[in-house]
């Protein structure tokens, strides 16, 4: 069975910094490319940063460039997003998908619970 | 970057009715469309992707079609656990951009 599970989250000032963790089983995590999807209260889905299953092919959303590095560890099949600078516009629950294909980017099939991350002084 | 619009943002229908989302795309994507139906308090569950594939385990009363620039959700017969939000994304480039979100609501 497949799973995601983020962790990492939590209330943190603005100006700074969080990493959410995802830990993944079930399937062969090196095969697939990651990705982090955000979603702020009562608002809709936002992809934040997406990564290759070999490292090789990243991208971020205009609103996080420059502030989130996203990575993985194939040996420990987990998927990383360090967070810098953090601003109020950032806090939402952060969810961990995979990519339904090894091959093409097509959607995401498996979704962890998220976490939630809270921006506020 | 692609822009995903939606449309309608709010539908109200009734038990058995057809409905249809359209979803547009800025610029060319062929068919690297994901639609994602999601519930209250839950995560995004995949229903089609390339534009017109059915995830397996999803009813076939849901249907997607189109490529290029124009997309449409297709739900043939409504049932009560369809009552969700909807939203499109498109894969072809980055950032994978998701519309804003179709809340189907019961009449």
């Amino acid at each position: 069975e497949v799973q995601l599970v983020e962790s990492g989250g939590g209330l943190v000032q603005p100006g700074r910094s969080l990493r959410l963790s995802c830990a993944a089983s079930g399937f062969t995590f090196d095969d697939y490319a990651m990705h982090w999807v955000r979603q702020a209260p009562g608002k809709g889905l936002e992809w934040v940063s997406g990564i290759s299953w070999n490292s090789g092919s990243i991208g971020y959303a205009d609103s996080v460039k420059g502030r989130f590095t996203i990575s993985r560890d194939n040996a420990k099949n987990s998927l990383y997003l360090q967070m810098n600078s953090l601003r109020a516009e950032d806090m939402a629950l952060y969810y961990c998908a995979k990519e339904i294909s090894s091959g093409w980017s097509w959607g995401f099939d498996y979704w962890g619970q998220g976490t939630l991350v809270t921006v506020s002084s | 970057d692609i822009q995903l619009t939606q449309s309608p943002s709010f539908l109200s229908a009734s038990v058995g009715d057809r409905v249809t989302i359209t979803c547009r795309a800025s610029q060319g994507i062929s068919s690297y469309l994901a639609w994602y139906q999601q519930k209250p308090g839950k995560a995004p569950k995949l229903l089609i992707y390339a534009a017109s594939t059915l995830q397996s385990g999803v009813p076939s009363r849901f249907s997607g079609s189109g490529s290029g620039t124009e997309f449409t959700l297709t739900i043939s017969s409504l049932q009560p656990e369809d009552f969700a939000t909807y939203y499109c994304q498109q894969l072809n480039s980055y950032p994978r951009t998701f519309g804003g979100g179709t809340k189907v609501e019961i009449k």
